[in-house]
């Protein structure tokens, strides 16, 4: 398997722009998660998914910050307008089953650079 | 509330020495719990990860932790480091009371002197 696949792996973008961030999942897995990472706040959970259906969003930071999973092999974290403050690494992971302590694999992250 | 906490933001140890990554939780019912590791510009890998059974739980490449109820602590450990094991390391929780939902320590950035 390949593996979770995120694109790009870099964006670089100038403050005010809408920045589009792809996730395509293990093949099979049922839930897909999206995090964050900075120096500042570490790992924060944005938001996850189950079967395609948001779950809990209560870790996006605000209304600028959107997600969607239109079918089980793609998803998109979608920030409009980008601020600097949104520069981090955007990491997708997904897991299969229902059982909490399932695993979670990662993908290897988008770094994203808002200027 | 902080539910995971990893002493030490970077610990640097020898090349064949002991390597000791601290993490401790807070909660009053046992979580699930885990170890990841970062290598530079990748994702996160599991290392292991405890959830019911024996507490000594061993993991890839040499790693294990053992969970210690009575501590509340999952310190990670590995006989001898080798150079290739430098990387960031974050401890995690998945708590009843959270939805299943994963929550990462600070991390701790290990460095191997050669």
């Amino acid at each position: 398997d390949a593996g979770v696949i995120q694109s790009p792996r870099h964006e670089v973008t100038e403050m005010g722009q809408e920045v589009t961030l792809r996730c395509k999942p293990i093949s099979g897995h049922d839930y897909l998660f999206w995090y964050r990472q900075t120096m500042m706040r570490g790992l924060e959970l944005l938001i996850y998914f189950n079967n395609n259906v948001p779950i809990d969003d209560s870790g996006m930071p605000e209304d600028r910050f959107s997600a969607k999973m239109p079918n089980a092999s793609f998803s998109t974290l979608k920030i409009q307008p980008s601020e600097p403050r949104d520069s981090a690494v955007y990491f997708c992971a997904s897991k299969a089953g229902t059982g909490v302590q399932e695993t979670q694999y990662f993908g290897p992250g988008t770094r994203l650079l808002v200027l | 509330a902080q539910s995971v906490t990893q002493l030490g933001s970077h610990v640097s140890v020898s090349e064949g020495a002991l390597v000791l990554l601290r993490c401790n939780y807070s909660s009053s019912v046992p979580p699930y719990l885990f170890w990841y590791v970062q290598y530079p510009n990748q994702g996160l890998q599991l290392l292991l990860k405890y959830t019911t059974g024996a507490t000594l739980v061993k993991g890839i490449n040499g790693f294990e932790a053992e969970f210690k109820k009575s501590e509340t602590s999952f310190h990670l450990t590995k006989p001898s480091a080798h150079m290739s094991d430098a990387a960031e390391y974050f401890c995690a929780v998945i708590l009843y009371n959270q939805g299943g939902k994963l929550i990462f320590g600070q991390g701790t950035e290990l460095s191997v002197k050669p």
